[in-house]
């Protein structure tokens, strides 16, 4: 069971808009700086969102991320099939010492 | 350009050890933090250890305290995971990620497979 919950999965149609949510508390996402990864099979992880809601230069503004309280959020607008891939949150935890992940959520474009 | 070339990865038993490490290179080595995470096959990513760049401060994961040690060798810029006492449930790929400390990585290697099994 992960510290931090995401949906395990959401789909959209190509063009459109979906977000994911990552849920936790105020020891981690409340406290501490929220990342967003992309994984695809056989890739190193990518980062496509740090400190809440920052781009690493290279990732298109078509990715965003937010967080309010407890929870975070990862938005993904204009929808392409080469976003199909495996999204997860990390922070860090305070209480615990530890980097937490969410259980990830796979992206379908329909 | 960041990269983090992990090896040691292998077929192991239960019980065996292992030492994982990863090179790094296109950046100042100790200045940053370093992490280990895992992906068991068909599951998510599992945070495993965290050495910060002076390797001052060490944390590790519940599943993995007392039986994994990370350590650092800044004049090598390589990172290891020495790990012992090895089950089944520690099969998976290994990622070695870039980081600050008290925060999720950025760059992330390719990874190297530990599989445990008889």
């Amino acid at each position: 069971q992960s510290v931090l919950t995401q949906p395990p999965s959401v789909s959209a149609a190509p063009g459109q808009k979906v977000t994911i949510s990552c849920s936790g508390s105020n020891s981690n996402i409340e406290s501490n700086f929220v990342s967003w990864y992309q994984l695809v099979p056989g890739t190193a992880p990518k980062l496509l969102i740090y400190d809440n809601d920052k781009r690493p230069s290279g990732i298109p503004d078509r990715f965003s991320g937010s967080k309010s309280a407890t929870s975070a959020t990862l938005g993904i607008t204009g929808l392409q099939t080469g976003d199909e891939a495996d999204y997860y949150c990390g922070t860090w935890d305070t209480s615990l010492r530890a980097g937490v992940f969410g259980g990830g959520t796979k992206l379908t474009v329909l | 350009e960041v990269q983090l070339v992990e090896s040691g990865g292998g077929l192991v038993k239960p019980g065996g050890s292992l030492r994982l490490s990863c090179a790094a290179s296109g950046f100042t080595f100790s200045s940053y933090s370093m992490n280990w995470v895992r992906q068991a096959p068909g599951k998510g990513l599992e945070w495993v250890s965290l050495i910060s760049g002076t390797g001052t401060y060490i944390y590790y994961a519940d599943s993995v305290k007392g039986r994994f040690t990370i350590s650092r060798n800044n004049a090598k810029n390589t990172l290891y995971l020495q790990m012992n006492s090895l089950r089944a449930e520690d099969t998976a790929m290994y990622y070695c990620a870039r980081g600050t400390l008290y925060k999720s990585p950025d760059y992330w290697g390719q990874g190297t497979l530990v599989t445990v099994s008889s």
